[in-house]
């Protein structure tokens, strides 16, 4: 069975300063992992995923993700914030395995103060 | 070029209807969900059809009906429409890695 669990459902953080969002995932096959984000009245989408290639993954808008698997952790860093990167972040994790199914975390709020 | 769209937006009715929501994806995918995000936000996957098969069916009651009629379309239907299901239902599809890409949500209040 997989499971993600992330880390604070609000996040607040001053323009210009570090994102940190923690996601911690347990899976007994190899994952790959993804984060999505969601801003308001719209879908979810891609930031990056990992799978199995490098453990650094970077992905749009200047997002990036390590994954350490002895931490079993995939957190969701950016070094210098911005107003529109307030939004819902969601980790996610599905198996290499062949299984369809997708498991998303509970979500983090990120606002960002000016 | 909406890649995966949804139809309505929104729907707004009463306890006891029955109503349906419709998906298309223009991607090409093999692969299609139904997904509920309640109002904390918490994502759900309901159902996924693969090659027009239904594959994922997740502890949903029965008056929730996927139909797939082929593998660019997947509908939802709903029966006897509850408080409960007042959520936003999200469509998606994915193709190798499970990247999934969604719908903007069609946003259900039942009253």
């Amino acid at each position: 069975a997989q499971s993600v669990t992330q880390l604070g459902s609000h996040v607040s953080v001053s323009e210009g300063a570090l994102v940190l969002l923690r996601c911690n995932y347990s899976s007994s096959v190899p994952p790959y992992l993804f984060w999505y984000v969601q801003y308001p009245n719209q879908g979810l989408q891609l930031l990056l995923k990992y799978t199995s290639a490098a453990t650094l993954v970077k992905g749009i808008n200047g997002f990036e993700a390590e994954f350490k698997k002895s931490e079993t952790s995939f957190h969701l860093t950016k070094p210098s914030a911005h107003m529109s990167d307030a939004a819902e972040y969601f980790c996610a994790v599905s198996d290499q395995s062949g299984g369809f199914k997708t498991i998303f975390g509970a979500g983090t709020r990120l606002f960002v103060k000016a | 070029d909406t890649a995966v769209s949804q139809t309505p937006k929104y729907l707004v009715t009463q306890m006891g209807n029955d109503k349906s929501i419709k998906c298309e994806q223009n991607l090409g995918h093999d692969t299609m969900y139904w997904y509920k995000q309640d109002s904390k936000k918490f994502l759900k996957i309901m159902f996924s059809y693969n090659n027009k098969e239904l594959i994922i069916n997740e502890t949903v009651p029965n008056r929730f009906s996927p139909k797939s009629p082929d593998k660019a379309h997947l509908n939802l239907h709903i029966n006897s429409l509850e408080l409960g299901d007042s959520a936003v239902y999200f469509c998606a599809s994915s193709h190798s890695e499970n990247i999934q890409y969604f719908g903007a949500g069609t946003r259900l209040s039942v009253l």
